[in-house]
């Protein structure tokens, strides 16, 4: 079974400064997918940014961009310049090729503060 | 159109009402998802449609039936909740079975307070 740990409940960054996010997952399979997912206060679950396991490239999406270290089953997200929209609760998931069943981590909450 | 819509956004029910939630994507997705999501919590899977098949959490209890009537929409049919089922739905679809066919996309979600 898939497990995804995220081991920083709550985090917070200044204005402009640059935090990163933890994530761990622990998996037998070799074809899968890593998501970070952020969810605004009241506000719906968006994508934040994707991986996948066979690229070793890392990702990135303008402001966030990952380490993937996938010897060692780590998925850090990086949050550059960070801005007041920027806060909210956010998840790291994990999901297979050809399985429905994406697995979330606990999430961590994120203040942004001005 | 990128938009996973949910109604209603708000329902509070009592223990012996029968109620649904509603779910609508004009994206073209084939798998379509319910999750249950606490306070403070990351969402949990409950059902999921892929292509037309029913998959279910056998963790769910049966007083929540899922409803696929087109590959567009999902319904969830609740009927003698507890207190305890009192959460944030999330309704979601991907574009097909499992995660190489891309993300999830989430609707807004249905705030269920059940008294």
């Amino acid at each position: 079974a898939q497990t995804v740990t995220q081991s920083q409940p709550e985090m917070s960054v200044q204005e402009a400064e640059t935090v990163t996010l933890s994530c761990t997952y622990d998996t037998s399979e070799n074809n899968y997918y890593l998501f970070w997912y952020k969810q605004p206060p009241s506000r719906q679950m968006i994508l934040v940014i994707r991986q996948e396991a066979y690229k070793q490239q890392n990702a990135t999406e303008n402001r966030f961009s990952v380490n993937f270290q996938k010897a060692a089953k780590s998925f850090s997200l990086k949050i550059s310049d960070s801005q007041l929209g920027d806060t909210a609760m956010y998840f790291c998931a994990f999901g297979l090729y050809n399985n429905n069943d994406m697995r979330f981590g606990a999430g961590t909450r994120l203040t942004v503060k001005p | 159109d990128t938009e996973v819509t949910q109604t209603p956004k708000h329902l509070v029910m009592g223990m012996t009402n029968k109620k649904s939630l509603k779910c609508e994507q004009h994206m073209g997705h084939r798998a379509m998802y319910w999750y249950k999501q606490k306070a403070k919590k990351p969402p949990e899977l409950m059902f999921v449609y892929s292509y037309e098949k029913l998959s279910i959490n056998e963790s769910v209890p049966s007083r929540f039936s899922p409803e696929c009537p087109n590959s567009s929409l999902l319904n969830l049919h609740l009927h003698a909740l507890q207190p305890e089922d009192s959460a944030l739905y999330l309704c979601a679809s991907s574009l097909g079975q499992g995660a190489g066919t891309g993300e999830l996309f989430f609707g807004e979600g249905s705030r269920l307070t059940v008294l």
